[in-house]
């Protein structure tokens, strides 16, 4: 089955500075990768997605990208806020299913003033 | 708009007792639920998941046990408490065409001692 591995497990950038995520999945069937944020003491929200047709996707100061031979994919975010400070979690899954959805470790994201 | 209620969102149980966290979705129909287990360093877990009423899905054994007596209900239950079963239970829902967006409660933080 699929295996997803995340690094770091946790990360700490001065304010404004750019924050990577990346994560590595073992099946080459998985073609759907979202991008989970927990705030503290919230269930996720999904913040972005990507899709196997393409390789990256932003949305304002967010953007992931999708190395589909590498069977890597990764989440940017630049120009970072104290609201950006949560624990991030990166998934894989085949055909968009929910249920099939393989969770990375979470990465818990500091940002200091 | 749709909203899942999750509670209670913390409980202290002593070992041996039962368990029963509950989960509503309000404002949508058919929905498929989940119950994930969030364990510190190792991502969300899927427990169980539900495509309609009655009809579960179990992905780990484990001494949990999952219903689903209404369509918009997710009752995650124990018969007998474990110092394991101590984490953080979190709810989901997605809509029935399973095209890979959860959307999380707030949690349940349980503590077994």
């Amino acid at each position: 089955g699929e295996n997803v591995e995340q690094h770091p497990s946790t990360l700490s950038v001065q304010e404004g500075d750019s924050a990577v995520i990346k994560c590595t999945y073992s099946d080459s069937a998985s073609n759907y990768f979202p991008w989970y944020k927990q705030e503290l003491g919230k269930g996720p929200q999904l913040i972005i997605d990507i899709r196997s047709n393409v390789g990256e996707k932003k949305d304002q100061r967010i953007a992931v990208t999708l190395n589909k031979t590498a069977k890597h994919f990764s989440l940017h975010i630049t120009e970072t806020q104290p609201e950006d400070s949560a624990v991030y979690f990166c998934a894989a899954s085949e055909y968009s299913s929910a249920s099939k959805i393989i969770f990375g470790s979470g990465t818990r994201l500091s940002i200091r003033p | 708009s749709q909203t899942i209620h999750q509670w209670p969102a913390t409980l202290v149980q002593p070992v041996g007792s039962p368990l029963s966290l509950e989960c509503t979705v309000e404002g949508t129909s058919n929905p498929n639920l989940y119950w994930y287990r969030q364990a510190a360093g190792r991502g969300l877990q899927l427990l169980f998941y539900s495509v309609g009423i009655g009809q579960i899905s179990s992905e780990v054994p484990q001494n949990l046990s999952a219903s689903r007596p209404q369509d918009r209900q997710f009752i995650l239950s124990s018969k007998k408490l474990l110092l394991s079963d101590s984490g953080f239970y979190l709810c989901a829902w997605s809509n029935g065409r399973d095209t890979g967006e959860l959307f999380f409660g707030e949690g349940s933080r349980l503590t077994v001692l």
